[in-house]
């Protein structure tokens, strides 16, 4: 079966350090790209930026860029993404899905995490 | 930056049919996703490439991109397809979403 298993929901302090993942397994990791989408208390989606597990290439939504790292390794199927100082403001859930890229054609996002929940809070 | 227009909410009787829009300049230019989001739960694909149904979403889902505007269309609306729906395409190889749409069956 192919599946996204992401780690579990935290609770951390504002200021305080952070990093979550996101494991593939049932299909060929380095094959797609890992997104991640952050989805605030009762909004909608926003997409924060890919990585391509084959050679880490990255790529951001301007509005996230610098705010998160989005890292991979690709000897244990597993991305991340993480935070150097987390804010209020960080508080939501956050969701990994595969894509694929080929040439110039971007796909949908085929299959999702089941979201990890973070709380920052003092 | 490119934006992605939906009605913030659709309603649709039992077993009607439901059509939610998605508007953005040129659309019809670019390949709209849509994915459904139960309450409480990760989203999922829905419709890929303006029409095409991933294995295991039923018949009664399509899709259509013309123009400014994509549509997904829900046949015979069902209690179980409550949820919220947001369309997505790529521009210039940023991920755009919509606002989302919640569909309440009534």
């Amino acid at each position: 079966e192919v599946q996204l298993v992401q780690s579990g929901a935290e609770v951390k302090k504002p200021g305080e350090s952070l990093k979550i993942s996101c494991k593939g397994s049932g299909y060929s990791f380095t094959s797609y790209w890992i997104g991640w989408v952050r989805q605030m208390p009762g909004k909608g989606l926003e997409w924060m930026g890919i990585i391509y597990p084959g050679d880490s290439d990255t790529r951001y939504s301007p509005s996230f860029q610098g705010q998160v790292t989005i890292s991979a390794d690709k000897s244990i199927s597993t991305a991340y993404l993480q935070w150097s100082s987390l804010k209020a403001s960080d508080t939501a859930m956050y969701y990994c899905a595969r894509v694929k890229i080929v040439g110039a054609t971007t796909d949908a996002f085929d299959i999702w995490g089941q979201g990890t929940m973070v709380t920052v809070s003092s | 930056s490119y934006e992605l227009t939906q009605p913030l909410s659709v309603s649709v009787a039992l077993g009607q049919t439901a059509r939610i829009t998605c508007g953005g300049n040129n659309i019809g230019s670019k390949n709209v996703h849509w994915y459904q989001q139960k309450p409480g739960q990760a989203p999922v694909l829905v419709i890929y490439r303006d029409s095409n149904r991933p294995s295991g979403i039923p018949e009664r889902f399509s899709g259509s991109n013309s123009g400014n505007t994509a549509t997904l269309t829900i046949s015979r609306a069902q209690a179980g397809d409550e949820a919220d729906y947001y369309c997505q395409v790529w521009d210039s190889s940023t991920a755009v979403f919509g606002g989302g749409t919640k569909l309440t069956v009534l």
